[in-house]
Order: C-alpha cells, then sequence, then structure tokens
C-alpha cells in the first residue's frame, strides 16, 4: 500500500517569489504521481503527472515537479508565483498500473501569495 | 476539459435523517465513479467505486448500508448518506474518468459539504 506526505500544510509567499511544495511517497512497487490543484470553491484539477519517461515534467501555467526514485519525492515547484496561484495543492500517488485510479492523496499543502 | 458537477454544493441537516449527493459528467459518459471523503486538514479518502449498472465497491472500514450509492446511468452517481450524524460531517467529492482523454487523470466535482446538526 501507498501513502503520501506533504510535509508542509500552509506556505505563504510573495508574488513573484519561488515556491516549492514537498511531496513524498512510500511504495514497494512502481508508481504514477500527480499534482491536483484546487481553487477556492472548485473541484480538483490535473496539474501534471509522472507516467514514465523523463523525471521532470511540466505544467502549462510555469509549475514543474520532478519525480526523484531514490528519494522517493516528487516535489513541486514554481520559479516565479502570481497571485492567481493561490489555491490548495494535492499530491497524489497510484502504484501498479497507469489505469489504476485508486489514488492515495497527500493532505493538501494552502500556498497564499501575496503582493 | 471535461465537467464533472456535484449537487447539492452545500447540505445541512439534522441528525437522523438522510441525504443524497449527486454527481454528474456533464460532456462526457462515465461507466466508473468514485467516492471521496475530505475532513478537514486531512487527505482525500475513497470512499468506493461506483460502477454503472453494478454494485458499488467498497473500501474497507466503509459501510455500505450507511453510504448508498447508485449509478444509475452513464452520467449520474448518487452517494446518499443514511441515518447521518454528526459524525458523517464533511466533504464528500467525486470524480470521474473520462475515457477520451490521457490515461491517467480523472475529473473531480466542486465536492459537497454536508452538516449534520
Amino acid at each position: 500500500a501507498q501513502s503520501v506526505t506533504q510535509l508542509d500544510s500552509q506556505v505563504p509567499v510573495f508574488e513573484e517569489a519561488p515556491v516549492e511544495l514537498r511531496c513524498n511517497y512510500s511504495s514497494s512497487v512502481s508508481v504514477y504521481l500527480f499534482w491536483y490543484v484546487q481553487y477556492p470553491n472548485q473541484g480538483l484539477q490535473l496539474l501534471l503527472k509522472y507516467l514514465s519517461g523523463s523525471t521532470l515534467v511540466e505544467s502549462i501555467n510555469g509549475f514543474e515537479a520532478e519525480f526523484n526514485k531514490s528519494q522517493t519525492s516528487f516535489h513541486l515547484r514554481k520559479p516565479s508565483v502570481h497571485i492567481s496561484d493561490t489555491a490548495e495543492y494535492f499530491c497524489a500517488v497510484s502504484e501498479g498500473s497507469v489505469n489504476d485510479y485508486k489514488l492515495s492523496f497527500g493532505a493538501g499543502t494552502t500556498v497564499t501569495v501575496r503582493a | 476539459g471535461a465537467v464533472v458537477s456535484q449537487h447539492p454544493s452545500w447540505v445541512i441537516c439534522k441528525s437522523g435523517t438522510s441525504v443524497k449527493i449527486e454527481c454528474r459528467s456533464l460532456d462526457f459518459q462515465a461507466t466508473t465513479m468514485f467516492w471521496y471523503r475530505q475532513f478537514p486538514k486531512q487527505s482525500l479518502m475513497l470512499m468506493a467505486t461506483s460502477n454503472e449498472g453494478s454494485k458499488a465497491t467498497y473500501e474497507q472500514g466503509v459501510e455500505k448500508d450507511k453510504f448508498l450509492i447508485n449509478h444509475a446511468s452513464l452520467t449520474l452517481s448518487t452517494l446518499t448518506v443514511t441515518s447521518a450524524h454528526p459524525e458523517d460531517s464533511s466533504f464528500y467529492i467525486c470524480s470521474a474518468r473520462d475515457f477520451r482523454g490521457a490515461a491517467g487523470e480523472l475529473f473531480f466535482g466542486e465536492g459537497s459539504r454536508l452538516t449534520v446538526l
């Protein structure tokens, strides 16, 4: 069974500053890794995912995450945040099969961007 | 992207009553939908997998008689919390897989916050 740990529950950051959200997982088999974002009063949206191939994955809005197998991590980063990045971010893991939708979620990290 | 909608967004009910939450896939058909529960400051926890035309599959520790799931059509799954009690107060989220999209992606509803008095 897998578990996901998001090390930071709240991350306040100033606009245009960089941000890193940490995610570690535990699993004994191959995993597929996801970051979801939830804006206020909205559902979860997929931000980016690692299924295979390059360990560095990017989203269309400037976020990137790197799969580090040795450290069992999938940290999310953005070099310069905007006010609109204020949201809840969830790291999730699926193991065994890319079509296995039994995702295990982290507790979430609240990012608050201030001007 | 695909849209999944939940209704109601908020519901307050008295202890002992039953509450129904709907999850709809608005622009695609979903043979499988998932129901999650989220307590404040905690992870989303998968409760059950809803299968169109057949019985739902419940995760260990989830009472199937307490949380009734009906997936009567390819676009609608319902979760009924029966004889609700204050400890059932939580944020309930559904998701569905759009087979038209890339593998590994789920689409989530906005969530339904249940408060049992």
